[in-house]
């Protein structure tokens, strides 16, 4: 298996609402990431887990919550958002070395209403 | 700190021609450099990588890429452009702690 699955690939919420994103790889990757990526925007990285701690955030607002549970799969929990947080959610995973290079998922569009 | 600078938002080329687009990087030790293509609505592909060794670096679908230290630069190259080589194409650096910072991307049009 040499992919990163993301669920859902559509997701339409309102500001009040609670949504999950998951993200799942078996590739034995021990490292993972959530990126944002607005339209005509390159990727921005918002955080890094590495062996299932978060190792990197990016200064990410706290409606923003993510979740390593296991070694393979990776959730982002989103509460209160704004309609600027709409975008392409990208999860990506690799081995924990610089020079790997990540695979990513084809990613979780996100529409706040 | 590293950095990609990605030379032109547009690139236009008929089917059959080069595709060249340009990557410059700044940083003070070899980076790990890496190209990326985005199709729309979807993912990132990984393309090509360059990490140590030699200098020019084949990818898939016939794509290659030169580092060239002297010129701080990492151009991806295909000689002959087809249609669905049509899409986002991102340079990237890899910084410490494992973290991928991307250029701002340019989009290849190939015509027919």
């Amino acid at each position: 298996d040499t992919e990163v699955t993301q669920t859902p690939k559509h997701l339409v919420m309102g500001m009040t609402n609670k949504k999950s994103l998951k993200c799942e790889q078996h590739m034995g990757h021990r490292a993972m990431y959530w990126y944002k990526q607005k339209a005509k925007k390159p990727p921005e990285l918002m955080f890094v887990y590495s062996y299932e701690k978060l190792s990197i955030n990016e200064s990410v607002p706290s409606r923003f919550s993510p979740e390593c549970p296991n070694s393979s799969l990776l959730n982002l929990h989103l509460h209160a958002l704004q309609p600027e947080d709409s975008a392409l959610y990208l999860c990506a995973s690799s081995p924990p070395l610089e020079e790997s290079g990540y695979t990513f998922g084809s990613g979780t569009r996100l529409t706040v209403v | 700190a590293q950095s990609v600078t990605q030379l032109g938002s547009h690139v236009s080329v008929s089917e059959g021609a080069l595709v060249l687009l340009r990557c410059n990087y700044s940083s003070s030790v070899p980076p790990y450099l890496f190209w990326y293509v985005q199709y729309p609505n979807q993912g990132l592909q990984l393309l090509l990588k360059y990490t140590t060794g030699a200098t020019l670096v084949k990818g898939i679908n016939g794509f290659e890429a030169e580092f060239k230290k002297s010129e701080t630069s990492f151009h991806l190259t295909k000689p002959s452009a087809h249609m669905s080589d049509a899409a986002e194409y991102f340079c990237a650096v890899s910084l410490y702690g494992n973290k991928l910072v991307f250029g701002a991307g340019t989009i290849l049009r190939v015509k027919s």
